[in-house]
């Protein structure tokens, strides 16, 4: 079992660019949220993908979106970059819909995104 | 809106006992956790505690919270070169289990 796989795994881009992040859930989970974490901080929750549909959102503005394929697998999505996106953005999947019940997340490694 | 908050750093000697606090301030919180991150991983999951428990015990790791408080702990026993990494508690409110709030994380350093 790989785990939860995360693409690229670092990325430069400049201001105003657009950016897609990749995330493959691990096996047999369908769940997956995405955290943005900065340099220093915590991982900060943008949002959540089950059955293809978002489910719910952080505090990120619309320049932020994703979409989840048949497969589970994820992308995230981020238009008009700013100095301020850079960061480090984590996957994570889990099993179910985990509104109302816990289940493990388990994270990938990440993928670092400059902006320049 | 759910606060978690946690010291910059800790460092210990290497045989030593650490302790690593969290004050959060979502009082609704049900799992509490703790995640390890080492230099280029990503989040790994050590412990969580459900917010009845007072206390968990994984072998060199104890948790405790003092529901009142708002206050979580994790002492590692007998710490290793090997623990030396950010260490971050996480919370989920009791109306949604699929948002985490972390706090900023606390640096351990082991000195051997």
């Amino acid at each position: 079992d790989a785990g939860v796989t995360q693409s690229p795994t670092h990325l430069i881009k400049t201001r105003g660019q657009q950016v897609t992040l990749r995330c493959s859930p691990k096996s047999g989970h369908d769940t997956v949220s995405w955290y943005q974490q900065a340099l220093g901080q915590g991982p900060q929750f943008i949002f959540q993908y089950y059955e293809e549909e978002e489910r719910q959102r952080g505090n990120f503005p619309d320049r932020f979106s994703g979409h989840q394929f048949p497969n589970y697998s994820s992308e995230l999505n981020v238009n008009a970059l700013l100095l301020g996106d850079s960061a480090l953005y984590l996957c994570a999947s889990s099993k179910g819909d985990t509104r109302r019940t816990y289940n493990e997340q388990f994270f990938g490694p990440g993928t670092r995104l400059t902006v320049l | 809106g759910e606060d978690v908050e946690q010291s910059l750093f800790l460092s210990v000697r290497e045989g030593d006992s650490s302790v690593i606090n969290c004050t959060y301030t979502d009082s609704s919180s049900t799992y509490l956790y703790w995640y390890k991150q080492e230099p280029g991983a990503g989040l790994q999951l050590l412990t969580y505690i459900f917010s009845n428990m007072d206390m968990k015990q994984d072998q060199r790791l104890t948790v405790l919270l003092n529901k009142k408080d708002k206050h979580l702990s994790l002492r590692i026993a007998d710490t290793q070169t090997g623990d030396s990494a950010i260490y971050f508690c996480a919370e989920t409110p009791l109306y949604n289990f699929n948002k985490f709030y972390f706090g900023s994380g606390t640096k351990l350093n082991v000195k051997p």
